[in-house]
């Protein structure tokens, strides 16, 4: 079956604190995965995609295909980072997301 | 480049009754999807149009139904509404395939059934 579970609902931290949303993923072939996000009031939007290695507003994402995870890190948080983070898995032609993790950050 | 339109942003329809949810894509985007979005279910896949044609359909009942026009506008419509309907309605645009190139979301139509 092809799923994405993120496991914690609201993650807070402080300002300055490292952060990581977790992202575990089942599917059976090559994963195309991707993390979006939504600020207040604003539209979902994409982060990152792993295939691109790239580090975008501070955030990382490693693909681990040994514990099927790609977990979203960033060093030092910002207040600005509070949104909802989504993982989200890409078979062919669509995308299937996870529920979702709420990012507080606090000043 | 104008974003995704997506309208009406809000819509109450009674049980029984059908809607139609209209999507207009980023100028130049071909493939248009349409997700729903509530609160116990997260965001599930409804389907997925590109040049007109129906690529791929999430799991959800024949009630749901899609098109897209040739000018890539897609329309989204619900028969037989039930109160389990209820939820935010999103429709994304890309370039290219999905698993290729970043979804741009609109803002939602929010459908409650009463």
């Amino acid at each position: 079956a092809q799923r994405v579970t993120q496991p914690e609902k609201l993650l807070s931290v402080f300002k300055g604190a490292p952060v990581e949303l977790k992202c575990n993923y089942s599917y059976s072939g090559s994963p195309e995965l991707f993390w979006y996000v939504q600020y207040s009031r604003q539209r979902l939007q994409l982060l990152l995609r792993h295939i691109s290695r790239e580090s975008i507003k501070g955030f990382t994402a490693d693909l681990n295909k040994g514990e099927t995870s790609f977990h979203l890190k960033k060093p030092f948080a910002q207040e600005e980072d509070s949104a909802m983070y989504y993982c989200a898995l890409s078979p062919t032609d669509k995308l299937i997301f996870g529920t979702g993790t709420r990012l507080q950050v606090f000043p | 480049k104008a974003g995704v339109t997506q309208t009406p942003r809000y819509l109450i329809k009674t049980r029984g009754q059908q809607v139609t949810l209209s999507c207009s894509p980023i100028s130049g985007h071909r493939s248009v999807s349409w997700y729903q979005q509530t609160p116990g279910q997260g965001l599930q896949f409804l389907f997925e149009y590109f040049s007109e044609t129906q690529r791929n359909k999430g799991n959800f009942p024949g009630r749901f139904s899609g098109r897209q026009f040739s000018n890539s506008r897609s329309e989204m419509n619900v028969s037989t509404l039930e109160l389990g309907d209820s939820a935010l309605y999103l429709c994304a645009s890309s370039a290219d395939r999905v698993e290729n190139s970043p979804l741009h979301f609109g803002n939602g139509t929010r459908l409650t059934v009463t």
